[in-house]
């Protein structure tokens, strides 16, 4: 079945460090991949997506290539700040008319100063 | 922001009783979608509406039913609560076609 795999948290880094959360699909058809974020206490809200093979999906710093050949959409961050720490998530939807998703279970990053 | 209110934001109910969540919003979307939130399953889709009157169910549909007879509002139920139904309920929306989901701030439903 279609499914997506996150590395385990917590990740716990002092400001600046270099970030990154791993993960991984499985998925039958040509999936488009998300990273999606929580801060505490609220709902979820898009980082960045990547709709085929080899887009880089960017934002606030953020970066993720969508690779085919390893199945993964690596989520980057060259300097980390407090304010980054929040739980996030992979997500993948297989659908071209709705926006089902398929979401990983989440990797919650600490960053302290 | 798409504009979408989850009322209540925190419930409190014993097990065996009716529950009724609700998702409102404003963005006149298309897409709405109820997933439960639990440590070390990440978010979980229970049902889905792809319009008024019509949905569908998700991989975790079991104990709960939806409705939605106005765009603006979709309605999840739990007929008889239980113990395995405490969590964090996600009420999001979206335009389709691969369009980013806008999530609602959330429901902590806690069965005693």
């Amino acid at each position: 079945g279609n499914s997506v795999t996150q590395m385990e948290g917590p990740v716990t880094l002092s400001e600046e460090a270099f970030l990154t959360i791993n993960c991984t699909y499985t998925a039958t058809g040509y999936p488009s991949l998300f990273w999606y974020v929580q801060y505490p206490g609220e709902g979820l809200q898009l980082l960045l997506k990547a709709t085929k093979a080899d887009d880089k999906g960017s934002n606030k710093g953020f970066e993720a290539t969508y690779r085919k050949e390893t199945t993964s959409f690596h989520l980057e961050k060259g300097s980390v700040q407090v304010s980054d720490s929040a739980v996030y998530f992979c997500a993948l939807t297989l659908s071209y008319n709705t926006d089902k998703l398929i979401f990983g279970t989440g990797t919650r990053l600490q960053v302290f100063p | 922001d798409a504009g979408i209110t989850q009322s209540p934001r925190h419930k409190v109910t014993e097990t065996g009783t009716p529950v009724t969540l609700r998702c409102h919003q404003t963005e006149n979307h298309r897409y709405m979608y109820w997933y439960r939130q639990d440590p070390g399953h990440g978010l979980r889709l229970i049902h889905y509406s792809y319009g008024v009157k019509d949905t569908d169910k998700g991989e975790v549909s079991d104990g709960y039913s939806v409705s939605r007879s106005k765009t603006e509002d979709f309605l999840l139920t739990l007929e008889s609560a239980t113990s395995s139904q405490t969590s964090v309920y996600f009420c999001a929306t979206g335009q389709g076609t691969n369009s980013p989901l806008h999530f609602g701030n959330g429901t902590r439903l806690t069965v005693t």
